[in-house]
């Protein structure tokens, strides 16, 4: 299986901040990242795919990038509906998998 | 527009079988595909398995020999089963719809059923 190793677990950032989550695959998976935003009791919602292709609706402050297998998801400008937790997804081979998630607090 | 809602049972007792009720509206089950993934409290997603549009079904191997996904597609609706059931199956489920090759993302989330396993 892909792991995707994902950091940090947590952080603190102020309103208007920038802020940068990381997902590491164990394997080249080819730009096949997706990212998700959860609030507390709700489903993921998907923010980004194919590494960096942002999905309709998602404001333009969320930006995706990658490094070889590194994977970055940007926040820019950061707003107080911006808590929530972030989870990396690799839909690139069988069984799909998961990064641990990032849970993003603001100040 | 596009909607899908879990229906089940909350609580089942260990060793039971988990039955579970995925219905769709607003996108047909013979043009989308639909997967099962599910949310230990507090912890993170793992992707169950998947129904293709074309009946077609893959599953992730750590549950492979206990689980089963079918559909009905003239009632919209995708079926989860899975057997032998333990307190680690404590979780969320949601069902989503599932992007073909290569965009296996998902894009469209049910509410979610939480399931209990317990005595």
């Amino acid at each position: 299986d892909i792991q995707m190793t994902q950091s940090p677990a947590s952080l603190s950032a102020s309103l208007g901040e920038t802020v940068t989550i990381e997902c590491l695959a164990s394997e080249d998976i080819y730009s096949n990242l997706a990212w998700y935003q959860q609030k507390p009791g709700k489903s993921p919602q998907l923010l980004i795919y194919d590494a960096s292709s942002l999905q309709d609706g998602v404001p333009s402050r969320f930006s995706g990038s990658e490094s070889g297998t590194q994977y970055s998801l940007e926040i820019n400008s950061l707003q107080s509906e911006d808590a929530a937790t972030y989870f990396c997804q690799q839909h690139h081979d069988y069984p799909f998998t998961f990064g641990s998630g990032t849970k993003l607090e603001i100040k | 527009q596009v909607q899908l809602k879990e229906s089940g049972p909350g609580l089942v007792q260990p060793s039971q079988t988990l039955s579970l009720t995925c219905t769709v509206s607003g996108l047909s089950l013979t043009s989308n595909s639909v997967s099962w993934i599910r949310q230990p409290p507090g912890k993170g997603l793992e992707w169950m398995g998947v129904i293709w549009s074309n009946g077609g079904t893959d599953y992730n191997s750590a549950i492979k020999s206990r689980l089963s996904i079918s559909r009905d597609t003239s009632k919209s609706q995708v079926f989860l089963k899975m057997n032998s059931l333990q307190t680690e199956d404590t979780a969320m489920y949601f069902c989503a719809r599932t992007g073909q090759w290569p965009g296996h993302y998902f894009d469209y989330w049910g509410q979610g059923v939480m399931v209990t396993v317990s005595s």
